[in-house]
């Protein structure tokens, strides 16, 4: 069965900290993609990365970065200096490339920059 | 401009009632779902259509009823309605077939539908 763990329910941080959310997830796939959205408390659902599972760079995208790591089954995402504005709910999930397209999604680190 | 559109973006109505929730998308994509988020944030795929075509139904109730008259959009029919009912529901799409092939492009999310079931 397909899984994914977001083992940090909430994270509060002071302004300009870094923090990294945790994702880990479970498939005896070989093929998969991995892919974070934001949930800011607008309540839209932003797309944020995909990666697929052959693909093992870290990525880097101004702040924001991922560590993918299939050793350990993890896709990990950090903000450096992080803002007020990043206060959202951050959602990992994954994919596999059966027939059926869903996302499976863990169940979301709520994350609280305070000023 | 906007990319996937839900209307209308709130719902309140009593139990028992039949209620619909439209989505549409003009991003050209040939998949589309419709996922629940429940009062804890949870996310759970309900149904996938691509093409028109159904392809998943992820053990929902049948008084759920999607229906796609076209590649762009997917509406959600809910019968009977119940206090259970109650939650976020999102309408996405993607890019789920390309040259004939699977493809994994991201999924676009609508705006939500926020469904309150007294």
């Amino acid at each position: 069965a397909q899984k994914v763990t977001q083992a940090q329910t909430e994270i509060s941080v002071v302004e300009k900290e870094d923090v990294t959310l945790d994702c880990v997830y479970e498939t005896r796939d070989t093929t998969y993609y991995l892919f974070w959205y934001k949930q800011p408390p607008s309540g839209e659902l932003v797309f944020l990365i995909r990666r697929n599972s052959f693909d093992e760079q870290n990525e880097i995208s101004g702040r924001y970065s991922w560590n993918f790591q299939k050793s350990t089954s993890s896709f990990n995402f950090t903000i450096t200096a992080s803002q007020v504005v990043d206060s959202a709910v951050y959602f990992c999930a994954l994919t596999l490339m059966d027939s059926s397209y869903k996302l499976i999604f863990g169940s979301g680190t709520r994350l609280l920059v305070r000023p | 401009d906007t990319a996937v559109s839900q209307t209308p973006k709130y719902l309140v109505t009593q139990m028992g009632n039949d209620k619909s929730i439209k989505c549409e998308q003009n991003l050209g994509h040939d998949t589309m779902y419709w996922y629940k988020q429940d009062s804890k944030k949870f996310l759970k795929i309900m149904f996938s259509y691509n093409n028109k075509e159904l392809i998943i139904n992820e053990t929902v109730p049948n008084r759920f009823s999607p229906k796609s008259p076209d590649k762009a959009h997917l509406n959600l029919h809910i019968n009977s309605l119940e206090l259970g009912d109650s939650a976020v529901y999102f309408c996405a799409s993607s890019q789920g077939r390309m040259y004939g092939f699977r493809t994994v492009g991201e999924q676009y999310f609508g705006p939500g539908t926020r469904l309150t079931v007294t």
